[in-house]
């Protein structure tokens, strides 16, 4: 299984809302990876976790909350957010933390839509 | 830090014509440079990657970049543009600190022509 699955493909909320967005990957892969995409532009990263563990927050705002519950599992929260967070959300997984070399395995992402 | 920069937002070309684009990185060490694709509502797909065992590297779908110090480039071809190959291509590098950070250059929009 060389996939990365995420859920759900489409995600429409409110500001008021709480929502989570799932990541889902069987290759083994001990880091994680979620990116934010926004409409013609490259994917900017949000989180890395390594082994579980959260070791990258590239300054992002807390009402985006990550979670990783297991290697193969990894989760993102999304709570009081605002319009200019309507984003494709991507996910990624890579062999390695350390491994420079090592590409990184996307999932297809989910459009979220913040009204 | 280490960069990419990519050349030309868009391309265009005609199908049965060559691709190239363009890819030039910025790097005090070796970097690890990368090739995606990214198809309309999808995730990205890796095309081919760098990592200094050879300078031309073959890829995906008939893909290939070379590796050139001189000019600090990692140029993206392919001999004949299929239909199918329209999509976003984005060149990325990746740190050479203590974990994996890859950085995206901003993207080419490849369009093909009948």
């Amino acid at each position: 299984d060389t996939e990365v699955t995420q859920t759900p493909k489409h995600l429409v909320m409110g500001m008021t809302n709480k929502k989570s967005l799932k990541c889902e990957q069987h290759m083994g892969h001990r880091a994680m990876y979620w990116y934010k995409q926004k409409a013609k532009k490259p994917p900017e990263l949000m989180f890395v976790y390594s082994y579980e563990k959260l070791s990258i927050n590239e300054s992002v705002p807390s009402r985006f909350s990550p979670e990783c519950p297991n290697s193969s599992l990894l989760n993102l929260h999304l709570h009081a957010l605002q319009p200019e967070d309507s984003a494709l959300y991507l996910c990624a997984s890579s062999q390695e933390r350390g491994q420079q070399n090592n590409e990184q395995f996307f999932g297809p992402g989910t459009r979220l839509t913040v009204l | 830090a280490q960069s990419v920069t990519q050349l030309g937002s868009h391309v265009s070309v005609s199908e049965g014509a060559l691709v190239l684009l363009r890819c030039n990185y910025s790097s005090s060490v070796p970097p690890y440079l990368f090739w995606y694709v990214q198809y309309p509502n999808q995730g990205l797909q890796l095309l081919l990657k760098y990592t200094s065992a050879a300078t031309l590297v073959k890829g995906i779908n008939g893909f290939e970049a070379e590796f050139k110090k001189s000019e600090t480039s990692f140029h993206l071809t392919k001999p004949s543009a299929h239909m199918s190959d329209a999509a976003e291509y984005f060149c990325a590098v990746s740190n050479s600190g203590g974990y994996q950070k890859v950085t995206f250059g901003t993207g080419t929009k490849l369009q093909v022509i009948p």
